[in-house]
């Protein structure tokens, strides 16, 4: 079955512009999370979506906001971005929440903030 | 905020040999779990042990939970160069209104042909 589906790949932004992530679950899956790696600050969560509601959120910024659509598939959006900003944004679904199945990570993107 | 800390940060050993790596965390959880990323790609899950286990096993992986010391290990055994990855361990509170899979700081295994 195909994996999890993120995209763009790499995407290169200036400071003050906005950005929109997009992530598709394995099929079946209703749980999106997306995480924010950086060297410093390591892997941090940022929110979690089940069946379109926010469950879940991280220690970020209200610059940092995402949705759930009905089809599972999840954006993210960064908007006024600083150089900080710049990192690998993972996303990982699950079958569901509060259940130990382990999660399954897309590939990421990598956002670059100039 | 990171849940815990993991030990060694890097650790390099000859092809075959074995590999532990440790993680510690800090508050209660409902399950640990162990991925590995390949050099800034996406996680790749390894092995999701529960709060009620002390050990599992999953092919070449060998995972130990001790709740009472809010420790974790992760031995993997006869090395290959495939193996060198960075090592994650995350806890999984969500039992306990705690935010989803929060992530220790990693391990990088480099694995010496």
């Amino acid at each position: 079955k195909a994996g999890v589906t993120q995209t763009p790949r790499y995407l290169i932004k200036t400071r003050g512009q906005q950005v929109t992530l997009s992530c598709s679950p394995i099929s079946g899956h209703r749980s999106v999370s997306w995480y924010q790696q950086t060297p410093g600050q390591g892997l941090q969560f940022l929110f979690e979506y089940f069946s379109e509601t926010q469950r879940n959120k991280g220690n970020f910024p209200g610059r940092f906001s995402g949705r759930q659509f009905s089809n599972s598939r999840s954006e993210m959006n960064v908007s006024t971005l600083e150089l900080g900003d710049s990192a690998l944004y993972l996303c990982a679904s699950s079958r569901g929440t509060g259940e130990a199945y382990g999660y399954t990570f897309g590939s990421g993107t990598r956002l670059t903030v100039v | 905020s990171q849940q815990g800390e993991e030990d060694p940060q890097a650790l390099s050993i000859q092809e075959g040999e074995n590999a532990t790596m440790n993680c510690s965390y800090k508050t209660s959880i409902n399950n640990l779990q162990w991925y590995r990323q390949n050099s800034g790609r996406g996680l790749v899950h390894l092995i999701l042990i529960r709060s009620n286990e002390r050990e599992k096993h999953s092919g070449r992986l060998r995972v130990t939970l001790d709740t009472s010391k809010k420790s974790s290990s992760l031995l993997i055994t006869a090395s290959r160069a495939a193996d060198t990855a960075s090592y994650f361990c995350a806890t999984d509170g969500s039992n306990f209104g705690n935010e989803k899979l929060t992530f220790g700081t990693g391990t990088r295994l480099t694995i010496i042909p």
